[in-house]
């Protein structure tokens, strides 16, 4: 199957900085969502981004699907940006949706 | 509105009892999912149903049951659950495109 590698795992960040994440695929893929899970549990969508770039604040992402990446840009961050940010990928012709492990940001006041 | 509603929040239950996990959507989508989430890892795919169909058990147990009673609800029935059941348990809609998740239901069994 797909495999879906995030890095950095883990992300320590004094409020104010700046950071990139990144997250590799293995396969093609039709559809590919960033999300936040915030300390109660709760997936927040960010940005759905199979291709291009998007911005929403103070977040932006872009995914070059021909070279099977995507990065997820955070500028300014803030204690509130702290959490677990997945990127998760579905194949062309399913549902299945395939997340990878995680980036844990912890951002310091 | 993009709600995925999920009952209850909080559940512990005893390994000989039976429970239900509910999930309801209003946006439409024919697609849904259950995941299960155990702590600092990521969501793992239990089951996908599309137009109130299964078309995937990721070879789950048969102690969950899924059931899909419209294009709007979907169940997980709990049954004789062992302590490594234990996690949070996630539920998602899509429309082929961008999925949505619940808060999700964090279950003890003890």
């Amino acid at each position: 199957g797909i495999q879906v590698e995030q890095s950095p795992p883990d992300l320590i960040l004094q409020e104010g900085a700046n950071s990139t994440l990144r997250c590799n695929f293995s396969d093609s893929v039709n559809n590919l969502q960033w999300f936040h899970q915030n300390p109660w549990g709760q997936l927040i969508n960010l940005f759905y981004i199979p291709s291009g770039t998007k911005q929403n604040g103070r977040l932006s992402a872009t995914t070059v699907a021909t070279e099977r990446y995507s990065l997820l840009y955070i500028s300014s961050s803030q204690t509130t940006d702290s959490g677990v940010y997945f990127c998760a990928v579905e194949r062309s012709g399913g549902f299945k949706t395939i997340f990878g492990a995680g980036t844990r940001l912890f951002v310091k006041a | 509105d993009t709600e995925v509603t999920q009952t209850p929040k909080h559940l512990v239950m005893g390994m000989t009892n039976k429970k239900s996990l509910k999930c309801e959507q209003h946006m439409g989508h024919r697609a849904m999912y259950w995941y299960k989430q155990k702590a600092k890892k990521p969501p793992e795919l239990m089951f996908v149903y599309s137009y109130e169909k299964l078309s995937i058990n990721e070879s789950v147990p048969s102690r969950f049951s899924p059931e899909c009673p419209n294009s709007s609800l979907l169940n997980l029935h709990l049954h004789a659950l062992q302590p490594e059941d234990s996690a949070l348990y996630l539920c998602a809609s899509s429309r082929h495109t961008e999925a949505f998740f619940g808060q999700g239901t964090r279950l003890t069994v003890v």
